[in-house]
């Protein structure tokens, strides 16, 4: 079974500062993929970023880049240049492999980021 | 449509009744999600469809959860004789082709209150 795991319940930046927020998954397939989630106030989910289990650079989306860590399992989402507007819930997902059922994304218990002036 | 678009945005049952959610999505994409968010939790995955044909139903949580989609187009997801552990956030997402790299277009949701 596929699990997600997000650490950081809430998180404080500070404007213009970066910030890294944490994801470490847990699957025993080899094709994968990786997203990254905000959901703002507001309650709709905006994806972010995609990182898939074989590519070999780390993706990045404009301020939003993911370091992906694939012998430590971990897919952190860095946010640069941080702004009042990315104040927001931050979900890390995963999908499992094509084959297989794979296309479900399992989520993780979110980050609630803040950016403070 | 432009996004994908789920009503009625706020569900609010007595218990024991049946509901009707219901999901549009974009125009022209094939698999269809439905997911359960409960406060302060990520979405956890209920069921998808390719076209008409459910192709995975293992997160509906019991019996009373069922889903459609008829046409191959808009999804209906009912609950049968409602409790309140139903109460959350329903959300429907699409995406052009099964397990995209692209992530999925989420609906803004119906909230559900079962009272």
């Amino acid at each position: 079974a596929q699990k997600i795991t997000q650490t950081q319940p809430g998180m404080f930046v500070q404007e213009k500062e970066a910030v890294t927020l944490d994801c470490t998954y847990d699957t025993s397939d080899q094709s994968y993929g990786l997203f990254w989630y905000k959901q703002p106030s507001s309650g709709e989910m905006i994806f972010l970023i995609y990182q898939g289990s074989y590519d070999e650079q780390n993706a990045t989306e404009g301020r939003y880049s993911l370091n992906f860590q694939k012998a430590r399992k971990s897919a952190n989402l860095v946010i640069s240049a941080s702004q009042l507007g990315d104040s927001a819930m931050y979900f890390c997902a995963m999908r499992g492999p094509f084959t297989g059922g794979g296309n479900k994304l399992t989520f993780g218990t979110g980050t609630q980021l803040k950016v403070e002036l | 449509g432009a996004g994908v678009s789920q009503s009625p945005r706020y569900k609010v049952t007595k218990r024991g009744q049946d509901v009707a959610l219901r999901c549009d999505p974009i125009s022209g994409h094939v698999s269809l999600y439905w997911y359960r968010q409960a406060l302060g939790q990520g979405p956890e995955f209920l069921t998808y469809f390719n076209y008409e044909a459910q192709q995975d139903k293992s997160g509906l949580p019991n019996d009373r959860f069922s889903a459609e989609r008829p046409e191959g187009s808009i999804s209906t997801l009912t609950i049968q004789r409602t409790e309140q552990r139903d109460s959350a956030m329903y959300r429907c997402a699409s995406s052009l082709v099964g397990g995209t790299n692209y992530g999925y277009t989420f609906g803004s949701g119906t909230r559900l209150t079962v009272v």
